[in-house]
């Protein structure tokens, strides 16, 4: 079965940092690019991050340039988030996603069950 | 970056009636368009994708069209567990974005 499943969400600080993992099982996990999104509660969608099958490119939605960096590693078949610098308006479930086809940008086919941040002092 | 709209932001429709979503981009995004269903406490869920091709195991009344700037969200016969919010993509630049979302209430 083609499963996502993201854990490290939690509680934090403004300003502070949290490392998010999505753990990927039941298909060829360096085929495919991977991407974050999120919800704000109450709110639409808002994508993050994206990475390349190979990890040679990246790319980062404007409000968390400089602040998120997105990883993988296809040995452990997981993708990482680590967020830096929090902000109280980051609160929100992060999702993990894989793209539709292999080897393509693509749309996000497949999604984990979301892992909440909330940053409040 | 591209701004996506859609249109109407709320809908309201009985079961067994066809349903028409709206998702413009402020700039041409060719066919690289994706719709997305989301249930309360669900994760958002693929329907179509590069305008008009059905994600595996989506019926066949949710169908896709368009090209260029203006794309349709098409449920040919309403059901009651299509109730949802569905949310347009577009993936041909980046930054990626998202449409504010259609509210679809099945009466």
């Amino acid at each position: 079965e083609v499963q996502l499943v993201e854990s490290g969400g939690g509680l934090v600080q403004p300003g502070g940092s949290l490392r998010l993992s999505c753990a990927a099982s039941g298909f060829t996990f360096s085929r495919y690019w991977m991407g974050w999104v999120r919800q704000a509660p109450r709110r639409g969608l808002e994508w993050v991050a994206s990475i390349k099958h190979d990890g040679t490119e990246k790319q980062y939605g404007e409000s968390v340039k400089h602040r998120f960096s997105i990883s993988r590693d296809s040995a452990h078949n997981s993708l990482y988030l680590q967020m830096d610098s929090l902000r109280v308006e980051d609160t929100a479930v992060y999702y993990c996603a894989r793209v539709v086809l292999p080897l393509d940008t693509g749309a996000f086919h497949i999604w984990g069950q979301g892992t909440l941040v909330t940053v409040s002092s | 970056e591209i701004v996506l709209t859609q249109s109407p932001a709320t809908l309201s429709l009985s079961p067994g009636e066809r349903a028409t979503l709206s998702c413009r981009a402020s700039q041409s995004v060719t066919k690289y368009l994706a719709w997305y269903q989301q249930k309360p406490g669900q994760a958002p869920r693929l329907l179509i994708y590069d305008a008009s091709n059905r994600a595996t195991g989506i019926p066949a009344r949710f169908s896709g069209s368009g090209s260029g700037t203006d794309f349709t969200l098409t449920i040919s016969s309403l059901e009651p567990e299509d109730s949802a919010v569905y949310y347009c993509h577009q993936r041909i630049a980046w930054p990626y974005t998202f449409g504010p979302g259609t509210k679809l209430e099945i009466k």
